[in-house]
């Protein structure tokens, strides 16, 4: 059974990285997108962005280039930095796989991670 | 970015109503459409992919449809366990986006 969790700090100052990992087990990271998704409390989801364990990353151009994601697939994690973090970042951290259908590539987040409360306060 | 407006935002219905939630793109996105359940405190998930597809494990009752700018995700007989928050994504255009969240909740 695959599972997914996250871990990390859940208070960051203003200013500061946030750092998180999402630890996977079960399964192997090969040939999956690996996303990052988050939601404050009260909202909707925001998609923060995903790697692929071939090199290509996207990222939501709302943060506006403070993110960076990585694989290290000979531990079986995925890490998301986020820095300059200020209150609007504040929110509950998941992490999850995407998946894809069919010969177009029709993505999809099918395994998520419990989440993590991240709060940015001073 | 592609906008996604689902209605309604919220719902009143009893066990044994059929109830359908509508999302709507801003632009076309063919099938590319995925719903989400998510209960409080409790990470989304995957009902439905690519419009229609019914996720492993996830009860017939649940089926979805549509297509381009106009979709529908309908659940055929609530259950108690199906009241919760039902969120649209579109994976046409990075970036991926959401719906505002449809709330079932009990008449």
């Amino acid at each position: 059974q695959v599972q997914l969790q996250e871990s990390g700090p859940g208070l960051v100052k203003p200013s500061e990285t946030l750092s998180l990992i999402c630890s996977v087990s079960g399964a192997s990271l090969n040939g999956y997108f690996w996303t990052w998704i988050r939601q404050p409390a009260g909202k909707s989801l925001e998609w923060i962005g995903r790697v692929h364990t071939s090199g290509t990353k996207d990222y939501n151009p709302s943060l506006r280039g403070r993110v960076i994601m990585s694989l290290d697939t000979s531990r079986s994690q995925m890490s998301l930095r986020l820095n300059s973090v200020t209150a609007a970042d504040t929110a509950v951290y998941y992490c999850a796989r995407e998946d894809r259908y069919g010969e177009k590539y029709l993505f999809f987040s099918d395994l998520w991670g419990q989440g993590t409360l991240v709060t940015v306060h001073s | 970015d592609i906008q996604m407006t689902q209605s309604p935002s919220s719902l009143s219905a009893s066990v044994g109503d059929r109830v359908t939630v509508t999302c709507r793109p801003s632009q076309g996105i063919i099938t590319n459409l995925n719903w989400y359940q998510q209960k409080p405190g409790k990470a989304p998930k995957l009902l439905i992919y690519a419009a229609s597809n019914l996720q492993s494990g996830v009860p017939s009752r649940f089926s979805g449809r549509g297509s381009e700018t106009d979709f529908t995700l309908t659940i055929s007989g609530l259950q108690p366990e199906d009241f919760a928050t039902y969120y649209c994504q579109q994976t046409y255009i990075k970036p991926w986006t959401f719906g505002q969240g449809t709330k079932v909740e009990s008449k």
